[in-house]
C-alpha cells in the first residue's frame, strides 16, 4: 500500500462549484499534514497546514480524521484561478512525503 | 517564510555527463531536502542533507549517483552523475519552514526547481 493515496482526477468543475479532495495515509506515525498547490511548471506552494481541529482559510477548508487516516480539502465557490494540482503531504520521520496529486480544472 | 534560490533553473545535458544543482537559503536551516519530480508524477524524496554529516538517502537512491554536499547551514548541492535520459526530471530542494511568527504557516518551502533534460 502506498504511503499516501490520492485520486489523480482530473476534477472538471464549473466556476462557483464546491469540490472536495481526499487523501489517505497509511502510517499512523504521521505527525503533520499539509495541502500544497502546484501550478504547471512551478514548484509546490503551501496552501494549508491541516490541524486536528480542522482549519479554514477563506474558501478553503482542511480536515484531518486520524481514526480513518485521511485528510480532506474543500474548495467552495471555485474560481478559474483555482485550476492546479493539489498535493497532500504528511510529515513523519523528519521528512515530507507527498501524494500523487489531484488535478483540478475549473471551467467557465 | 524562508526564501530559496535554486540554480540552474533548467539545463540540457549530454548523457554520461554530470550536473550540479545549487540551493541557497536566506536563513540557517538544519535539514535540506532534495526531491525529484518526473513528468506527470508527484515529488519523490531523494535524500535529506544535514550539515556536518553524510546525507541520508531514500530507498532507490544512492550516493554514487546523487552525491550531495552540505558545507554550511544555508547551502547545499545535488549532483546528478553519469546522466541518462531517464534522469530527465525536475529537481527541487526544500527546507522546513517554521513560519513567522514561529508556528504560523509552518510547512516546507521549495526552491523554484531545476528542469533537467538529458539527450
Amino acid at each position: 500500500r502506498k504511503e499516501v493515496e490520492q485520486d489523480p482526477g482530473p476534477f472538471n468543475v464549473p466556476e462557483g462549484a464546491t469540490v472536495a479532495f481526499n487523501c489517505t495515509y497509511s502510517n499512523s506515525a504521521s505527525q503533520s499534514f499539509f495541502w500544497y498547490r502546484q501550478d504547471c511548471r512551478k514548484e509546490p506552494k503551501l496552501l494549508m497546514s491541516v490541524y486536528s481541529s480542522g482549519n479554514e482559510d477563506g474558501r478553503f477548508t482542511a480536515q484531518l480524521n486520524r481514526a480513518s487516516q485521511y485528510i480532506s480539502l474543500l474548495i467552495r465557490d471555485s474560481k478559474l484561478s483555482d485550476s492546479a494540482t493539489y498535493l497532500c503531504a504528511w510529515r513523519g520521520y523528519n521528512k515530507l512525503i507527498f501524494g500523487a496529486g489531484t488535478r483540478l480544472a475549473v471551467h467557465p | 517564510s524562508a526564501v530559496i534560490s535554486q540554480k540552474p533553473s533548467r539545463d540540457i545535458c549530454q548523457r554520461g555527463t554530470s550536473l550540479t544543482i545549487q540551493c541557497q537559503v536566506d536563513s540557517q536551516v538544519t535539514m535540506m531536502f532534495w526531491y525529484r519530480q518526473q513528468p506527470g508524477q508527484s515529488l519523490t524524496l531523494i535524500a535529506t542533507a544535514n550539515q556536518g554529516s553524510e546525507a541520508t538517502y531514500e530507498s532507490g537512491f544512492v550516493i554514487d549517483k546523487f552525491p550531495i554536499s552540505r558545507p554550511n547551514l544555508t547551502f547545499s548541492t545535488l549532483t546528478v552523475s553519469n546522466m541518462s535520459p531517464e534522469d530527465s526530471s525536475i529537481y527541487l530542494c526544500s527546507v522546513e519552514d517554521l513560519g513567522e511568527p514561529a508556528g504560523a504557516n509552518y510547512g516546507y518551502t521549495f526552491g523554484s526547481g531545476t528542469r533537467l533534460t538529458v539527450v
